[in-house]
């Protein structure tokens, strides 16, 4: 049979409210992960970043969480308004032996409610 | 700077037809990235370059795509013959450095292949 596509999971959250998005990452040799954000018809754009040697790094209304033990990472958005509906990646840097891959998650679909 | 630039932004062609997709990065950034998007598979690394060599191709998929990167400021992602199974949003990447800093995205090419 024809195999479906990606179910992307869907976030709604209502307008101001605080947005919580999950990921997991999949190599615990990863030292650099980025969050982007996509909005329709364009390119991933870079929201904040983090490295293996911490924890937890805020933005301006984003911080993002680190957990190595468990390889995960976590979005959090304060305040959550329209513009923030997209869909968000995670995405961790590969850099054994020399060579560098950004590798991306399979996103998640924020939903911001009026 | 005006960002990577990809072009064409949309392209419709036949089956078998050849088909060039061409960016340029962001000038001064030493990593160029070719990424493939499509609902099925999500956001895929095909290629990467550091100083205009190929560092993984692991990701092309097979022999009917290949990439170049002439110069700095230039490359391209070819697929010979195209078919109806490639047809996806495809992005070129840039970055200054892999593993400390992001990848800034073009816009992206969509690729429709009848």
């Amino acid at each position: 049979g024809e195999s479906v596509g990606l179910h992307l999971p869907t976030l709604s959250v209502q307008e101001g409210d605080n947005s919580i998005i999950n990921c997991a990452y999949s190599n615990s040799a990863s030292d650099y992960f980025i969050w982007y954000k996509q909005e329709s018809g364009k390119g991933p754009q870079f929201i904040i970043d983090i490295r293996s040697n911490m924890d937890k790094r805020q933005g301006q209304r984003v911080t993002v969480l680190l957990n190595k033990t468990v390889k995960h990472l976590s979005l959090q958005i304060a305040a959550t308004q329209p513009g923030d509906s997209a869909v968000y990646f995670c995405a961790e840097n590969l850099s054994g032996s020399g060579t560098y891959k950004y590798i991306f998650g399979t996103g998640t679909r924020l939903k911001v409610l009026a | 700077d005006a960002g990577v630039i990809q072009s064409p932004r949309h392209e419709v062609t036949e089956m078998g037809q050849e088909v060039t997709l061409r960016c340029k990065p962001i000038s001064g950034h030493d990593y160029l990235f070719w990424y493939r998007q499509t609902m099925m598979r999500g956001l895929e690394l095909l290629i990467y370059f550091n100083n205009n060599v190929p560092i993984d191709d692991s990701g092309m998929p097979e022999d009917r795509f290949s990439a170049k990167m002439p110069n700095a400021s230039f490359s391209t992602l070819k697929i010979q013959p195209s078919e109806p199974r490639d047809s996806a949003v495809y992005f070129c990447a840039s970055s200054l450095e892999a593993g400390n800093t992001e990848a800034f995205f073009g816009q992206g090419t969509r690729l429709t292949v009848v």
